[in-house]
C-alpha cells in the first residue's frame, strides 16, 4: 500500500474486554514496530518484528499484551482484559529491514484506544 | 541505558521568529538521531536524521539540526516559523544494535502565533 495503515482509527471498549489492533505495513517492509503514546508517558516502544519473528518484545507492559505477525505482513496487537491505564494511541511503523543503517521508519496514523 | 531528554515541553513563538527545540541524549553506544513532527490527529513524519558525516543536517520544511557529540545534543532549529509549523516535535535515537527501535523524548509542543 501507499503507507502504513492502522485499524480501527478509534476504539472505545469497556474495562475487562479484549481488543485487537491491526497494522498493515508498507509492502516490502520486513520490519514492523509497535509504539504506545499516552499522556505523561510519551512515546514508548512495545515490540518489533523482523519478518514474523519478534526479537525484542521488552516494551510490552504486561502479559495482557501480545502481538503477532503472519506472512511477514499484517500485525495484530492484542490487549486482553483491558484496563483504563491502557487508554492511549497505539502507533505502528514499518521499515525496510530492522537495524539497517540508512532506512527510515514510516508511521501509521495510530489507533486511539479508550477504555471506559 | 539510553535516554532522550527534550528540555522544553512547550515553546510558544510568534510567526516569522526563529525557534530552537532542544534535545539531549544519553548513550554508551553509537546512535543515530532523528526528529519527527506530529500534526494533530496524525502519525509521525520524519523531519530529518543524522546518521554520519556532516554534523549539520537539513530537513524538510526549512528545519535543520546540529549534532554535537561532545554535548550529546541534537537541537532543532528554524530561522523563521510559520503558523503551519504548529505541531508536536519528537527527538529520537536509534540504537545501532537493537533492531532499529526508536527511543523518544517526551516531545515539545510548538505553538506559532500570528
Amino acid at each position: 500500500g501507499a503507507g502504513v495503515s492502522q485499524s480501527p482509527s478509534n476504539k472505545v471498549t469497556e474495562k475487562g474486554k479484549d481488543v485487537e489492533l491491526r497494522c498493515d505495513p508498507i509492502s516490502g517492509h520486513t520490519a514492523l514496530y509497535w509504539y504506545r503514546q499516552s499522556l505523561g508517558q510519551g512515546l514508548e516502544f512495545l515490540i518489533y518484528f523482523q519478518g514474523n519473528s519478534a526479537p525484542d518484545k521488552s516494551g510490552l507492559p504486561s502479559d495482557r499484551f501480545s502481538a503477532e505477525r503472519t506472512g511477514g505482513s499484517v500485525s495484530t496487537l492484542t490487549i486482553q482484559r483491558t484496563q483504563q491505564e491502557d487508554s492511549a494511541v497505539y502507533l505502528c511503523a514499518s521499515s525496510l529491514e530492522a537495524g539497517r543503517t540508512n532506512t527510515e521508519a514510516f508511521f501509521g496514523q495510530g489507533t486511539r484506544l479508550t477504555v471506559v | 541505558a539510553q535516554s532522550v531528554t527534550q528540555l522544553d515541553s512547550q515553546v510558544p513563538v510568534f510567526e516569522e521568529a526563529p525557534v530552537e527545540l532542544r534535545c539531549n541524549y544519553s548513550s554508551s553506544v553509537s546512535v543515530y538521531l532523528f526528529w519527527y513532527v506530529q500534526y494533530p490527529n496524525q502519525g509521525l513524519q520524519l523531519l530529518l536524521k543524522y546518521l554520519s558525516g556532516s554534523t549539520l543536517v537539513k530537513g524538510i520544511n526549512g528545519f535543520e539540526a546540529e549534532f554535537n557529540k561532545s554535548q550529546t545534543s541534537f537541537h532543532l532549529r528554524k530561522p523563521s516559523v510559520h503558523i503551519s509549523d504548529t505541531a508536536e516535535y519528537f527527538c529520537a535515537v536509534r540504537i545501532n544494535n537493537q533492531g532499529g527501535k526508536l527511543i523518544f523524548g517526551q516531545g515539545t509542543e510548538l505553538s506559532v502565533k500570528p
